[in-house]
């Protein structure tokens, strides 16, 4: 089966820099997606690792290391506007259908 | 921009009800998902399909049946509505494939969601 964890929630203040940790069990491993979703809201894009290694875009980065099961996603200048939940999820490949499976989310919530 | 449209925002239902939700995306995917989002639980699949006609199970299917006639339009039916089926439902679609397996500038085929319908069962 597959297992994704990722902190509940985390805090942070306006300008700094966050990382949310994602870890995962995983068979058929194919990618892994970070998703944005403001509360009312659908997810929304904003990453993704297939390869080792940190993909940069703008203020955020995300990192992979498929050996260790193990994503990040960093938030640098941190704006009231990232308050929201941020969605790890694993796409796997399985009887020739790929599908995601998601953690459970990170609420991020940025103060003054 | 992908657009991907779902019936109602709000729907309230009696128990022992049929509901149909229904989703729309105008980018020709090939691929369809339904899940479910409830606190501490997250996104989990119900169904998807990968091609007109055709559904597979997801994570959780019991109590969901499904129906893809065309292409675009992808219905989520409860057949005999229960309280536990209370739950936002949010409809998503992507192209086949995996996508390019280059870090940066590569095709994701990442899933594309709707807004979502928030379903009461009372």
């Amino acid at each position: 089966g597959q297992n994704i964890d990722q902190p509940t929630e985390m805090t942070a203040t306006e300008g700094a820099i966050v990382q949310i940790n994602c870890t995962y069990q995983t068979s058929g491993f194919n990618g892994l997606f970070w998703y944005q979703q403001h509360a009312g809201e659908a997810p929304t894009f904003l990453s993704y690792n297939v390869l080792d290694g940190l993909e940069e875009k703008g203020r955020f980065s995300s990192f992979l290391s498929r050996s260790k099961g193990y994503s990040y996603l960093l938030l640098k200048e941190l704006q009231m506007k990232d308050s929201a939940s941020y969605l790890c999820a694993v796409r796997s490949m399985n009887s020739g259908y790929s599908t995601l499976t998601f953690g459970k989310g990170t609420m991020l919530l940025v103060s003054p | 921009d992908v657009k991907v449209t779902q019936s109602s925002r709000y729907l309230v239902k009696r128990t022992g009800e049929k509901v149909f939700l229904e989703c729309v995306q105008d980018m020709d995917h090939e691929n369809m998902f339904w899940y479910r989002q409830d606190p501490g639980l997250g996104l989990r699949l119900i169904y998807f399909s990968y091609d007109v006609k055709m559904k597979e199970k997801g994570d959780i299917p019991e109590g969901y049946s499904v129906s893809r006639e065309k292409k675009e339009r992808f219905s989520l039916i409860l057949e005999s509505a229960s309280t536990n089926q209370t739950s936002m439902y949010l409809c998503a679609s992507s192209f086949e494939g995996q996508g390019d397996l280059g870090t940066s500038g590569g095709v994701y085929n990442e899933q594309f969601f709707g807004p979502g319908t928030r379903l009461t069962v009372l």
